[in-house]
């Protein structure tokens, strides 16, 4: 039983153009939303994170959307670039974060050049 | 600043054996949560400890087992190695005030091997 899904395996985005991932999610009891990034043979790099007291957090050219009536949270990418390349892994806690988080399974996320 | 640190990058295990990981907290960071990734999967949770005792777990049998040391580092131990076991262990850091756990920082992970 998955409570965090990240429906598309993998998103081909042209450089330069915006990418946009999704991820649904069904504990209520989740109020923490993170994003990763992971590159082959390397550890899962923290991008931007969430809470539930907020529907909106922007760094730079990453910008998490959190509609917490709908459950789904995505992740803004503007503009990609080449780097941006790798899979992305949606993440969630619940308060206290003694529970550790759950993850999605990722979305492969290609730029195309 | 120093990240998180884990050794070895891989290791090659018989079923049955027994193994153990380590892990080198974050400066600065007193939590330490273990994860295991399967091929094609996100990583899964595993336990927590926060100061040198385990403060959460997952859905993983006893014999995943961890310590966490003074110094904040941490090992996993896994007894009885089975194939299914085989996977990317995955250790995270983080600081902890006031019942919280801020967000996490993954080390590059140890590739666990089973035959």
């Amino acid at each position: 039983d998955q409570q965090v899904k990240q429906n598309s395996p993998s998103l081909s985005v042209q450089e330069g153009r915006i990418s946009i991932l999704n991820c649904d999610y069904t504990n209520s009891m989740f109020d923490y939303f993170l994003w990763y990034k992971k590159y082959p043979a390397e550890g899962p790099t923290f991008l931007i994170s969430i809470s539930s007291i907020k529907d909106k957090n922007e760094d730079g050219r990453f910008t998490v959307f959190l509609n917490k009536s709908a459950k789904h949270l995505s992740l803004h990418i503007v503009p990609s670039q080449p780097g941006d390349s790798a899979v992305y892994f949606c993440a969630a806690s619940g308060r206290g974060g003694a529970d550790g988080l759950t993850f999605g399974k990722g979305t492969h996320l290609i730029i195309q050049p | 600043e120093t990240g998180v640190t884990q050794s070895p990058t891989h290791l090659i295990k018989t079923r049955g054996q027994q193994v153990t990981l380590r892990c080198s907290s974050q400066s600065g960071h007193n939590t330490v949560s273990w994860y295991q990734q399967a091929l094609g999967q996100g990583p899964q949770f595993i336990f927590q400890y926060y100061r040198e005792e385990e403060n959460g777990r997952g859905n993983f049998p006893p014999r995943f087992s961890g310590l966490q040391f003074p110094n904040y580092s941490s090992e996993l131990n896994v007894n009885a190695l089975e194939l299914d076991d085989s996977a990317l262990y995955l250790c995270a850091s983080s600081g902890r005030t006031s019942g919280y756990t801020d967000t996490q920082y993954f080390g590059p992970g140890t590739r666990l091997t089973v035959l």
